[in-house]
């Protein structure tokens, strides 16, 4: 069985300043992808960044980036410039490579506040 | 667009009642996936659908939960009798197929609380 573990419950951040949030993750699969979901307050989930396991080069969308250590089984989330709005709850997520399942299986999250 | 929809948003039962949610998915959208929310937890799958048909269900307390997605398009998840455990928030998703590939829609939730 899979299962991951978000170790930060809450964390905090200066506006503008650059924050990481921890992410491991258990699985005696070879393919699988991961994901970094943000929750905002009372707003729908929404994705944030995707990694596929058998791509070495850690994934960027903007702002957001990841440390991928596969060996390691972690995958962190790197917020540059941090915003108001990026004030949420993050979930880390494993989902197996397969054709027919799209089960994801969640962190407990960690909740990120950002201070004007 | 229009995003994935759902209702109640909120709901409050006496424990033994008996609760319906309902989700619309994105048009088009052949899968869709009811999660449980419990405060503090990160979501878990309850069941998946593609089209009308079950993909997995293997977290779905069958005892006191079913669902159903007639027509492939909207879908229902019932509880009956409810239980206090129950409290949580139910998230529809769904994707144009399944896998990793086609990401995930999320509904705004139903938060139950079961008094």
């Amino acid at each position: 069985a899979q299962t991951v573990t978000q170790s930060q419950p809450e964390m905090s951040v200066q506006e503008a300043e650059t924050v990481t949030l921890s992410c491991t993750y258990d699985t005696s699969e070879s393919n699988y992808y991961l994901f970094w979901y943000k929750q905002p307050p009372s707003r729908q989930m929404i994705l944030v960044i995707r990694q596929e396991a058998y791509k070495q080069q850690n994934a960027t969308e903007n702002r957001f980036s990841v440390n991928f250590q596969k060996a390691a089984k972690s995958f962190s989330l790197k917020i540059s410039d941090s915003q108001l709005g990026d004030t949420a709850m993050y979930f880390c997520a494993f989902m197996k490579r397969s054709s027919n399942t799209g089960k994801l299986i969640f962190g407990q999250g960690t909740t990120l506040q950002v201070k004007p | 667009e229009a995003g994935v929809a759902q209702s109640p948003r909120y709901k409050i039962i006496e424990k033994r009642q008996s609760v319906a949610f309902w989700c619309n998915p994105i048009s088009g959208h052949a899968t869709l996936y009811w999660y449980q929310q419990i405060l503090g937890q990160g979501p878990k799958l309850l069941i998946q659908f593609q089209n009308n048909g079950v993909v997995d269900d293997s977290q779905l307390p069958k005892d006191r939960f079913s669902a159903e997605r007639l027509k492939g398009v909207d879908s229902t998840l019932k509880i009956q009798p409810a239980k206090l455990e129950d409290s949580a928030v139910y998230l529809c998703a769904s994707s144009l197929v399944a896998g990793a590939s086609y990401e995930q829609y999320f509904g705004p939730g139903t938060r139950l609380t079961v008094t």
